[in-house]
């Protein structure tokens, strides 16, 4: 079946642009995370949604970033005014209980 | 503070040969703890997860060990291959927060030669 798929795969913006990216969980899943990979780091936790809770924002590093997930299925992380220190990979992941989770792709995000 | 620290950062063997990872963690109160293999350029892959009462899993030709009094794990991988070079990371989950808050180690980079 379709995995988590992720869009685009590669973005490059100018500092001080906004950014959408997109996120496709499997299809049923429950909750969907995002994550932020920088160069030699581990991955860091950003957003967890599960079903029509409220989010957890806790991970989010600064008021420019946000996202939402729509009827419980797509999600878009936005960074606003986007910052040279924003270029990462953003990975995204779901899952239906809380023994596993399955990653997308990921974005690769470049602010020039 | 929860941390989920990896060593060595990098490896690098000979095909055909056995290696073992190893991860050191701090997260409490301890739920479960994933090894997940990280292709470049793809997503992540779980190779296993073990609960508090599991001390060894094995998936194939990787076989993960859980210390959960020393808080620590390993992952040995026998018989290396060339597909087996990627990164390999430790996950941990906490138990405090609900479906697996977790947390990542940096990852052991891998490189497996001819």
């Amino acid at each position: 079946g379709a995995g988590v798929s992720q869009s685009p795969s590669n973005k490059v913006t100018e500092k001080g642009k906004d950014v959408e990216l997109r996120c496709d969980p499997i299809s049923g899943h429950t909750a969907l995370y995002w994550y932020r990979q920088s160069l030699g780091q581990g991955l860091e936790f950003l957003i967890y949604f599960q079903g029509n809770s409220a989010p957890d924002k806790s991970g989010l590093p600064s008021d420019r970033f946000s996202a939402e997930r729509t009827g419980g299925s797509v999600s878009t992380l936005t960074i606003q005014r986007t910052q040279q220190e924003d270029s990462a990979v953003y990975l995204c992941a779901s899952s239906l209980d809380w023994y596993e989770q399955y990653f997308g792709p990921g974005t690769r995000l470049t602010v020039t | 503070k929860n941390q989920v620290e990896q060593s060595p950062q990098s490896l690098i063997i000979l095909e055909g040969k056995n290696c073992t990872l190893q991860c050191n963690y701090t997260v409490s109160p301890f739920s479960n703890l994933r090894w997940y293999k990280q292709d470049t350029g793809r997503g992540p892959v779980s190779l296993t997860i073990m609960t508090f009462s599991e001390n060894t899993k094995s998936n194939g030709r990787y076989t993960a060990t859980l210390d959960a009094d020393t808080k620590q794990s390993s992952l040995h991988i026998t018989a290396s291959q060339l597909s087996d070079s990627a990164s390999y990371i430790c996950v941990v989950a906490d138990r405090g927060s609900t479906l697996g808050r977790l947390y990542f180690g940096r990852g052991t980079q891998l490189t497996v030669w001819p």
